[in-house]
């Protein structure tokens, strides 16, 4: 089945600064979801972006689905930012999303 | 549009106790599908459906059951609990499958004593 790899697994940063979290995938994929994990535990929709380039206030996404990864940029952090983020595409004849391992961010203020 | 919600958010069962996972959404999606969360593992599909009346197994299916009465609730239950179901389990709802978006709910936090 598809794989889907996140990266970096562990990401700490200042107040104010930008990140970029990245997503392969080992296949073609017509679906792609970010999502936010918060320290709650909740699963928070940030973009459904199969492919081109989305924003959301200071938040954009990236998919390049020839070369098979997502990019999830990050400007100007808050701590409310602070969480796990995952991408997850189609795995397979179930209908399901494949989730990656995460990308778990902490932003310091 | 209160989106997709579940009930209970917690609960803490015995061993061999039983108990059922309500998941509703008011979207008027067709499909609806059970996850677990475990430390480690990511989520991981329990069961799904792609419309009312409908039920199939996803990857980790033993130890559950689930219904789909009406269009707008999938419920997960446990006939006798056992530690190794302890995990957050998520509902999810979308119009269709691989071409749509999948929605959240807000998760329920289950611990098998």
């Amino acid at each position: 089945g598809i794989q889907v790899e996140q990266s970096p697994p562990d990401l700490i940063l200042q107040e104010g600064a930008n990140s970029t979290l990245r997503c392969n995938f080992s296949d073609s994929v017509n679906n792609l979801q970010w999502f936010h994990q918060n320290p709650w535990g909740q699963l928070i929709n940030l973009f459904y972006i199969p492919s081109g380039t989305k924003q959301n206030g200071r938040l954009s996404a990236t998919t390049v689905a020839t070369e098979r990864y997502s990019l999830l940029y990050i400007s100007s952090s808050q701590t409310t930012d602070s969480g796990v983020y995952f991408c997850a595409t189609y795995g397979g004849s179930q209908g399901n999303l494949i989730f990656g391992k995460g990308t778990k961010l902490s932003v310091k203020p | 549009n209160a989106g997709v919600t579940q009930t209970p958010k917690f609960r803490v069962l015995k061993t061999g106790q039983s108990m059922t996972l309500l998941c509703a959404q008011d979207m008027n999606h067709e499909y609806m599908y059970w996850y677990r969360q475990d430390p480690g593992m990511g989520l991981r599909l329990i069961h799904y459906s792609v419309g009312e009346g409908t039920t199939a197994k996803g990857e980790v299916p033993d130890g559950y059951n689930v219904s789909r009465l009406k269009k707008q609730n999938f419920l997960l239950g446990l006939e006798s609990a056992a530690p190794s179901q302890t995990s957050v389990y998520f509902c999810a709802s979308s119009y269709y499958g691989d071409y749509n978006e999948q929605f959240f709910g807000p998760g329920t936090r289950l611990t098998v004593l």
